[in-house]
C-alpha cells in the first residue's frame, strides 16, 4: 500500500490564497485520479475536487487542483479565502486495489 | 436530487450484530459503485470497501475483510454494511459514498453518516 502525506495544518487570512499538498509515497501520482474532500466540524465530507481537477456542481471556482509528477504530489488551491472554507481537507487516491486517504489538513482562516 | 440517506444512530453492546443502510435516490443506483468509509471520532477517513449494486461485486480493504460484510439490494436502491460480532473498537461514524460513473474511487456524493457506538 502507498501513503498520501498532507501537512497537518495550514492557516491564512481571508481573501488570500492557500495551497495544500498531498504527496504519494510510492507509485506514480499520475496513474490514478486524486480526489479532495472538505469536512467541516460535525458534518459529513463533501467533494470539492474529483478525478484530479474536476469540480462537482455547486463548488465555486475558487477551488482548483493540480498534479505534479516531478514531486509525485497533488495540490489543492483555494483562492479568495472565506471563513466558511475553514475545515479539514482530505486527499484520496487508489492503487487498483485499495483506496487511500491522506491524514487530513486542518485549514484555519483567520 | 441525487442523494444518499443513511440509517440512524446505533448503540450496541460488544458481541452484538448490526446492519446499517444507505439508500440512494435521484440516480441510477445499480450503475455506480458505493463505498463505505469509517471515521473514528477525532480521526481521519478510512476506506472499508465498495459494492457494485448492479451485480453485487464487492471489494474490501484487507484491514476490514472478515470483520464486516458489504452488500446491496438494487431493487430498493440500498447498500448495507453489517457486523456479526461488534467490538468496542468499531465505535465510529460510518459514511457511504457514491463513486462517479465509471469509477471505483472518485466519490462525488456522500451520505450523512451513521454513528455507531459499541459499549458494554
Amino acid at each position: 500500500n502507498f501513503m498520501l502525506t498532507q501537512p497537518h495544518s495550514v492557516s491564512e487570512s481571508p481573501g488570500r490564497t492557500i495551497t495544500i499538498s498531498c504527496t504519494r509515497s510510492s507509485g506514480s501520482i499520475a496513474n490514478n485520479y486524486v480526489q479532495w474532500y472538505q469536512q467541516r466540524p460535525g458534518s459529513a465530507p463533501t467533494t470539492v475536487i474529483y478525478e484530479d481537477v474536476l469540480r462537482p456542481s455547486g463548488v465555486p471556482d475558487r477551488f482548483s487542483a493540480s498534479i505534479d509528477s516531478s514531486s509525485n504530489s497533488a495540490s489543492l488551491t483555494i483562492s479568495g479565502l472565506k471563513t466558511e472554507d475553514e475545515a479539514e481537507y482530505y486527499c484520496q487516491s487508489y492503487d487498483g486495489i485499495n483506496v487511500v486517504f491522506g491524514g487530513g489538513t486542518q485549514l484555519t482562516v483567520l | 436530487d441525487v442523494q444518499l440517506v443513511q440509517s440512524g444512530t446505533e448503540v450496541k453492546k460488544p458481541g452484538e450484530s448490526l446492519k446499517i443502510s444507505c439508500q440512494g435516490s435521484g440516480f441510477s443506483f445499480s450503475n455506480h459503485w458505493i463505498g463505505w468509509v469509517r471515521q473514528v471520532p477525532g480521526k481521519g477517513l478510512e476506506w472499508m470497501g465498495i459494492v457494485y449494486p448492479g451485480d453485487s461485486d464487492t471489494r474490501y480493504n484487507p484491514s476490514f475483510q472478515g470483520h464486516v460484510t458489504i452488500s446491496a439490494d438494487m431493487s430498493i436502491t440500498t447498500a448495507y454494511m453489517q457486523w456479526s460480532s461488534l467490538k468496542a473498537s468499531d465505535t465510529a461514524i460510518y459514511y457511504c459514498a457514491r463513486a462517479a460513473s465509471g469509477s471505483h474511487d472518485s466519490y462525488d456524493i456522500w451520505g450523512q453518516g451513521t454513528m455507531v457506538t459499541v459499549s458494554s
